[in-house]
């Protein structure tokens, strides 16, 4: 199956710095990729829709100057949490799904911990 | 608005069959998924229902009835690697995947 990349895979900030994670597709080109929220036992939240040469679609409640969404090539999407916060700790993951296929394709996940 | 349920934990023993249900309301129906998640670890895909029916897939299976907004994934002998989160998710008429908040699976030797 297709690979999509996410890093890095855990870090530690703290309050009011920033904090950047990558989204790479290792072996496909992705128009559109999916970043998500996870907090501990519950649901993946839908943060924003990282578009590829223009801007991201953002979810009602997700501040767009907090979350900067980047996708500046076919395989790289970046999410830098500015002005990190204790309460903007979670999981965070990306997704893509190669064109053609149904499934989506996740990153590793990245755990941040804002202290 | 749009809804996806399913319970939040249950525990099965090693060696049996355990059925996870999800219904689902949603605006538009484009597919339903099923994903397996270990704890600090993204998803990864299991199933994909996007018709009425049976998709069998090694020791799982996925059901879905599109008229009564059911699905449910069906677990055979169960092994100990298979304590994790399952995930139901739909894509809508707008093709986004909405998520259930996963029912955790334990199982116990």
């Amino acid at each position: 199956g297709a690979v999509v990349s996410q890093h890095p895979s855990w870090v530690i900030c703290k309050s009011g710095t920033s904090v950047k994670i990558e989204c790479r597709s290792l072996d496909f080109q992705a128009t559109t990729m999916f970043w998500y929220r996870q907090f501990p036992k519950q649901s993946l939240m839908l943060m924003a829709t990282s578009n590829e040469g223009s801007k991201a679609t953002y979810e009602q409640g997700v501040e767009k100057d907090k979350f900067l969404i980047n996708h500046a090539s076919l395989t790289l999407s970046t999410l830098t949490v500015t002005s990190a916060h204790p309460e903007d700790s979670s999981f965070y993951i990306c997704s893509a799904t190669p064109g053609g296929e149904t499934e989506a394709f996740f990153g590793q996940g990245t755990r941040l911990t804002v202290v | 608005g749009q809804n996806i349920d399913q319970p939040t934990e249950m525990t099965a023993t090693e060696g049996a069959i355990v059925q996870i249900n999800c219904t689902y309301q949603t605006s538009g129906f484009n597919g339903l998924f099923w994903y397996q998640q270990h704890a600090g670890e993204a998803p990864t895909f299991l199933s994909y229902n996007v018709l009425d029916g049976l998709e069998e897939k090694g020791r799982f299976s996925s059901f879905l009835s599109r008229s009564k907004g059911y699905s449910y994934l069906l677990l055979k002998e169960l092994q100990m690697k298979d304590s994790a989160s399952y995930l139901c998710a739909v894509k809508d008429s707008n093709y986004q995947l909405i998520w259930g908040a996963g029912t955790k699976l334990i199982i116990k030797p």
